[in-house]
């Protein structure tokens, strides 16, 4: 697979249950950042985690990264139809000026 | 909030053309992307730039393809001689570090080359 994979490519579910998205990539890096983007809409980022990061939340995100296993999770806690949008992951490759890697995203579907 | 703008939302150029995308990062940032999105395919980074010089590109990049900073405020994409294939979603990102760094989005210009 190519840096920044993610999985599942879509998923739905229902109101107020927890959507949980992976990505995987091949080099080392300095942080992955998740981002989401509304359909045909920019991109609005969500969180970064550093690479000597392990977990780290925000509202109802929750992000994991496994450096040894070159993975992350992103969980979405008690979703809400507003989260419906496409999800990437972003990861550098280790690079001076931080290019960003996106994988081809987890579309999100949750229903009301 | 501080944000990245971008204009126009949507051009609409016949093959051949020449277009300028603008953008205007946030004031305090250092370091300025160009991105593309195909219609239903990923995110691609196009190129880098600090310090008024490209820094990076990628092989999408090419002669085609120019950046410039004009002012302390614009950063701009030129396209000489638009390609069908250069239909995309065009964003502009920043960011003050580019190491360790979140890089903010503009919301992007549709270009669609007939």
């Amino acid at each position: 697979s190519q840096q920044g994979e993610e999985d599942p490519q879509a998923l739905s579910i229902q109101e107020g249950e927890n959507a949980t998205m992976n990505c995987s990539y091949k080099t080392s890096i300095n942080n992955l950042q998740w981002y989401r983007q509304n359909s045909g809409r920019g991109l609005v980022h969500l969180i970064l985690i550093r690479s000597n990061e392990r977990e780290k939340h925000s509202g109802r995100l929750r992000v994991t990264l496994d450096t040894s296993k070159k993975s992350s999770s992103l969980l979405i806690t008690a979703s809400r139809a507003a989260d419906t949008a496409s999800y990437f992951c972003a990861t550098d490759e280790g690079s001076g000026y931080n290019k960003l890697i996106f994988g081809a995203g987890t579309r999100l579907a949750v229903h009301p | 909030e501080p944000e990245v703008t971008q204009t126009p939302s949507h051009q609409v150029t016949q093959m051949g053309q020449e277009v300028i995308l603008r953008c205007v990062p946030i004031s305090n940032h250092l370091y300025f992307y160009w991105y593309r999105q195909i219609l239903g395919q990923k995110v691609e980074f196009l190129v880098s730039f600090y310090n008024n010089e490209i820094s990076e590109k990628s092989e999408i990049f090419d002669d085609q393809f120019s950046v410039e900073r004009p002012d302390g405020s614009n950063f701009t994409l030129k396209i000489r001689s638009t390609k069908l294939e250069d239909s995309a979603m065009y964003f502009c990102a920043s960011s003050w570090d580019p190491s360790g760094d979140t890089q903010y989005f503009g919301p992007g210009t549709r270009l669609t080359v007939l």
